[in-house]
């Protein structure tokens, strides 16, 4: 089973809302990542976590919050986000955390922030 | 430095064609190249990778071609088929780090 599975697949929310995605793995992998996905872009890394550690933050605003409870989640809490943060949100895991490793995409939670 | 540089924007091939995406890179540190393939609504999805000790590898109707002197590679589908038609983006990465360096992307569309 090569799944990652992301909920919910859209959501809307006001700009003092809280909310989170959610992304799961039963792969047995070891590291995991946000992406954010503006249309027609390629995906920006946010997060990584490597052994459910936060290895990698890429100077993202602390109004996104990841969290890793266990080896197979991987949470991003949201907070007065801004409309500019309207996006695709993608979650990715990999055996461990290194390029060479093949990333395995969720389809993502399309987020519209009003 | 950091930039992969990818062409063209968008492309359009009649079915039975071949599709032609090119990148470039200047950092000569990177030593991994993916390509994702990516349908609407869907996530990346790995499509074939090749490191810099080959300047080709195959994996059915997808190749990708590598030409390190020239810091160019491209990806070549042949007999391009209507479910081909994705956005199709090249990266690079090198050892030590976490992530990839991504193309603009390119926009393909197989005519029946």
């Amino acid at each position: 089973d090569t799944e990652v599975t992301q909920t919910p697949k859209h959501l809307v929310m006001g700009m003092t809302n809280k909310k989170s995605l959610k992304c799961e793995q039963h792969m047995g992998h070891r590291a995991m990542y946000w992406y954010k996905q503006k249309a027609k872009k390629p995906p920006e890394l946010m997060f990584v976590y490597s052994y459910e550690k936060l290895s990698i933050n890429e100077s993202v605003p602390s109004r996104f919050s990841p969290e890793c409870p266990n080896s197979s989640l991987l949470n991003l809490h949201l907070h007065a986000l801004q409309p500019e943060d309207s996006a695709l949100y993608l979650c990715a895991s990999s055996q461990v955390a290194t390029p060479q490793e093949t990333q395995y995409f969720g389809p993502g939670t399309r987020l519209l922030v009003l | 430095q950091q930039q992969v540089k990818q062409s063209p924007q968008s492309l359009i091939v009649q079915k039975g064609g071949i599709s032609i995406i090119n990148c470039a890179y200047e950092n000569t540190a990177f030593d991994y190249f993916p390509w994702y393939q990516q349908f609407p609504g869907k996530g990346p999805a790995l499509l074939i990778a090749i490191r810099p000790d080959v300047s080709e590898k195959k994996e059915g109707r997808f190749t990708i071609s590598f030409n390190k002197s020239a810091k160019q590679f491209s990806l070549h589908i042949m007999d391009s088929q209507p479910g081909d038609s994705a956005t199709y983006f090249c990266a690079a990465s090198y050892s030590g780090t976490y992530k990839y360096i991504f193309g603009t992307g390119t926009r393909l569309k197989v005519l029946a």
